[in-house]
């Protein structure tokens, strides 16, 4: 029969492009968000986190946005690159040091 | 550091085999955790431990997974036994308390 996965949300972006990519969250409290790429074949790799008294990080060509009040996590990601193409997932952990993940996030760049 | 390590990569088993999953976590780390990813669920956590101790395992998803850490550098995931439904990437990852997890390389599973 027909397989039946998740139905995960796409992003096609130009090379070169910002691209922006979201995720919700349930648990008010939830005091630590993190992001993961991950590409076929591979485990999940560590980009960047933010704790909840921030509401933004930036790394290298990443940053993290957080708001606390609509349970609301971004990853922007500037001047996307081929490289970038992969599977990303937000995290969360609400201080028990368990860690949730979102269904993920499939981003395609097109050179 | 090596970083996390599985093994086996890949297993490919007979129904009703025990399969026996094995990790070896980052040193220094704390935190211990199972994860499985399929299409259909997405990454799902199985169990955690800190300091060896399991905290959480209300992710497995039944009696004939189990799971241990005897000591601070290896743990190792059960089935016994294995169904075909249990097919499925597992993943090992490890972390200090309350920081980023890190992932290895994952064991592909495959039950015939």
């Amino acid at each position: 029969g027909e397989s039946v996965g998740l139905h995960l949300p796409t992003l096609s972006v130009q090379e070169g492009d910002n691209s922006i990519i979201n995720c919700a969250y349930s648990n008010s409290a939830s005091d630590y968000f993190i992001w993961y790429k991950q590409e076929s074949g591979k485990g999940p790799q560590f980009i960047i986190d933010i704790r909840s008294n921030m509401d933004k990080r930036q790394g290298q060509r990443v940053t993290v946005l957080l708001n606390k009040t609509v349970k609301h996590l971004s990853l922007q990601i500037a001047a996307t690159q081929p490289g970038d193409s992969a599977v990303y997932f937000c995290a969360e952990t609400g201080g028990a040091n368990n860690l949730f993940f979102g269904t993920g996030t499939r981003l395609t760049v097109i050179p | 550091d090596a970083g996390v390590i599985q093994s086996p990569r890949h297993e490919v088993t007979e129904m009703g085999q025990e399969v026996t999953l094995r990790c070896k976590p980052i040193s220094g780390h704390n935190s211990l955790f199972w994860y499985r990813q399929t299409m259909m669920r997405g990454l799902e956590l199985l169990i955690y431990f800190n300091n060896n101790v399991p905290i959480d395992d209300s992710g497995m998803p039944e009696d004939r997974f189990s799971a241990k850490m005897p000591n601070a550098s290896f743990s190792t995931l059960k089935i016994q036994p294995s169904e075909p439904r249990d097919s499925a990437v597992y993943f090992c990852a490890s972390s200090l308390m309350n920081t980023e997890a890190f992932f290895g390389q994952g064991t592909r599973l495959t039950v015939v």
